[in-house]
């Protein structure tokens, strides 16, 4: 079992629907949980963090965290072409020091 | 403010040729990192400093060797490059080792 798992995708959603990726983690002792996003050849960036159950909202973003379940989901809302991109999820792993890192679901927004 | 900055951005080395990929940053963080990225593996730690003067594997390190030259400097080296190398690399820093990595624009290497 991967540490942390995400579909690949692609996901596709019409322009203006919300858009639902989730990611699963293996250790129940991680704390910290990132979300981030990847545009073809370029560097990930930073959407949302989360440390607590529940949710948090950031303009067009909800990141959803259950740690009885152990997932946690991005929201985005009124989906733009401009969101298509690999959305990357990373945990921290207890035991070690730095994230573990999904392999990315592939979103496409078509309009 | 150029955040972290890698070179250089693509390298095609020749089996068994060494080469060193430098990484700096300017936001003062405590922690930084070189991960690889390859298609549908995502990104996978090779190397880690949590701290100046401190570095410790990652999950892939075999093949290559890092420097923490200071707090803003990171440099990975690969001694003998294999095609297995091949891959886009991301250096990063992160304040803390649980805070939000911040990366660099990546380099892509080529060996044959």
């Amino acid at each position: 079992q991967k540490e942390v798992e995400q579909n690949s995708g692609p996901l596709s959603v019409p322009e203006g629907a919300i858009a639902s990726l989730n990611c699963t983690y293996s250790d129940r002792g991680s704390q910290s949980f990132f979300w981030y996003r990847q545009y073809s050849g370029k560097s990930p960036e930073l959407i949302m963090f989360i440390y607590s159950n529940g949710d948090k909202e950031d303009g067009r973003f909800t990141a959803q965290l259950n740690k009885a379940s152990q997932y946690v989901s991005l929201l985005i809302r009124d989906s733009q072409p401009s969101d298509s991109a690999t959305y990357l999820c990373a945990v921290n792993t207890e035991g070690r020091r730095a994230l573990t890192f999904g392999s990315g679901t592939r979103l496409q927004v078509q309009p | 403010n150029a955040g972290v900055t890698q070179t250089p951005k693509f390298q095609v080395l020749k089996t068994g040729q060494s080469m060193t990929l430098q990484c700096a940053q300017d936001m003062n963080h405590n922690s930084m990192y070189w991960y690889r990225q390859d298609p549908g593996m995502g990104l996978r730690l090779i190397y880690y400093s949590a701290s100046e003067g401190t570095t410790d594997k990652g999950e892939v390190p075999n093949g290559y060797n890092v420097s923490r030259l200071n707090k803003r400097e990171f440099s990975l080296r690969l001694e003998s490059a294999a095609p297995s190398q091949t891959s886009v690399y991301f250096c990063a820093s992160s304040a803390q080792e649980d805070s939000p990595l911040h990366f660099g624009n990546g380099t892509r290497l080529t060996v044959t």
